[in-house]
């Protein structure tokens, strides 16, 4: 079955403490990226990859690093993370092509305290 | 700068009432105008792509349009199992990102 899965699905955690939020996908998808989702702004990119090596800052990536070190993995860092990065995260891969369809993680709860 | 914007925010239909939801979008070169349905606590689920004005998509009691300017989610006699929030997203061109609207959150009321 084609999946994205997110590990964890809930973390609360406090101010400073690293932490990392893994995605994995099955699909043998080339590009990957992450998202966040706050009331009232909707989905945001926070950084991309177009391939294993290759990344990219969207449009709110500032508190947060990413790797890209396999296809088929693209975890999401955050060194010291703040209350303002209290969010869902979602993790996403595109298949390519002329399809350019982007399939979606079941997401990360985050809270920051 | 590259904008989508959704109406209604929420929509409250009785089971079988048909209506449409909105996305106005500006943006500098459309590569595909996107649908997704989300649940609560849950992922996107894709829904449609729609790449060209006049382009139309349909799966089961739903119907996506796109203009130059907007596109329309047609929804035909809903039932309660339709109850999401429908997002709406467009993919720049020559950008690696989709750029969402706020989305509607659509209660179908049996």
């Amino acid at each position: 079955e084609a999946q994205v899965t997110q590990n964890p699905r809930y973390l609360i955690t406090v101010t400073g403490k690293k932490l990392t939020v893994t995605c994995s996908q099955n699909m043998n998808h080339e590009y990957m990226s992450w998202y966040r989702q706050d009331p009232g702004l909707g989905l945001r990119q926070i950084y991309y990859s177009m391939n294993v090596e290759v990344t990219d800052k969207g449009d709110v990536p500032e508190g947060y690093k990413v790797s890209r070190k396999e296809k088929r993995n693209f975890p999401l860092i955050l060194e010291s993370p703040s209350p303002n990065q209290t969010s869902l995260y979602f993790c996403a891969t595109r298949s390519g092509g002329s399809t350019d369809t982007q399939y979606f993680g079941p997401g990360t709860r985050l809270t920051v305290l | 700068e590259d904008q989508v914007t959704q109406s209604p925010e929420a929509l409250r239909l009785q089971e079988g009432e048909s209506s449409s939801l909105n996305c106005s979008y500006t943006v500098s070169g459309l590569r595909g105008l996107f649908w997704y349905r989300q649940d609560p606590g849950k992922g996107p689920e894709f829904l449609f792509t729609l790449y060209s004005a006049g382009e139309e998509k349909e799966k089961e009691r739903l119907k996506a349009t796109l203009t130059k300017k907007e596109s329309f989610l047609h929804i035909t006699a809903p039932k309660p199992e339709d109850s999401a929030t429908y997002l709406c997203a467009v993919r720049p061109r020559g950008f690696q990102k989709l750029v969402f609207g706020t989305g509607t959150r659509l209660l179908v009321s049996p």
